[in-house]
């Protein structure tokens, strides 16, 4: 079965320190994996995709198909990075389209 | 662009109440999604959308939830009758229709539902 785990919650640290958003996901064959992020009083929008192998925001996420994660990393954290962050697997075959989403993990970057 | 309309944005009704909520995609995208967000999870797909023709509908609870997308632009997602536990934001996505692109959904703002 499809599924997608994020562990936290909720994570906090400090601005300049490093952040990891952790993601693990169930799926047989090879996944098509992403982030989505939410900011306060915004829309749920597309943050990054793995097969696009970008950094967007200073974030980037490496797939390791041996571990099944798709961790969400920045190396100095900024305040305005704060806000709710989801990890998506795209399902294949009958439910082509459809995003499984994790149940999030909210960020805080104190200053 | 303008993006994805939601209407309304909050709603508050009591259980057996009926309810609609109203979805303007992103002009051009033929594929639309209903999402049901519960309080403390992520986004589950309710029924996806190719132009006015259901993809995906596996997740509906069809004995109260209906949709249509009649002219293959806006939609309209129903719940009747309501119950306590479908409490929830209800989400409206369109992504684009070529291939390539298809993996980027386009959220809309949600409406709030509250059953009480």
């Amino acid at each position: 079965a499809q599924r997608v785990t994020q562990p936290e919650k909720l994570l906090s640290v400090f601005k300049g320190a490093p952040v990891e958003l952790k993601c693990n996901y169930s799926y047989s064959g090879s996944p098509e994996l992403f982030w989505y992020v939410q900011y306060s009083r915004q829309r749920l929008q597309l943050l990054l995709r793995h097969i696009s192998r970008e950094s967007i925001k200073g974030f980037t996420a490496d797939l390791n198909k041996g571990e099944t994660s798709f961790h969400l990393k920045k190396p100095f954290a900024q305040e305005e990075d704060s806000a709710m962050y989801y990890c998506a697997l795209k399902g294949r075959g009958s439910t082509l389209g459809r995003l499984y989403f994790g149940r999030g993990t909210q960020l805080t970057v104190w200053p | 662009e303008a993006g994805v309309a939601q209407s309304p944005r909050y709603k508050i009704i009591e259980k057996r109440q009926s309810v609609a909520f109203w979805c303007n995609p992103i002009s051009g995208h033929a594929t639309l999604y209903w999402y049901q967000q519960i309080l403390g999870q992520g986004p589950k797909l309710l029924i996806q959308f190719q132009n006015n023709g259901v993809v995906d509908d596996s997740q509906l609870p069809k004995d109260r939830f209906s949709a249509e997308r009649l002219k293959g632009v806006d939609s309209t997602l129903k719940i009747q009758p309501a119950k306590l536990e479908d409490s929830a934001v209800y989400l409206c996505a369109s992504s684009p229709t070529s291939r390539k692109n298809a993996y980027e959904q386009y959220f809309g703002p949600g409406t709030r539902l509250t059953v009480t």
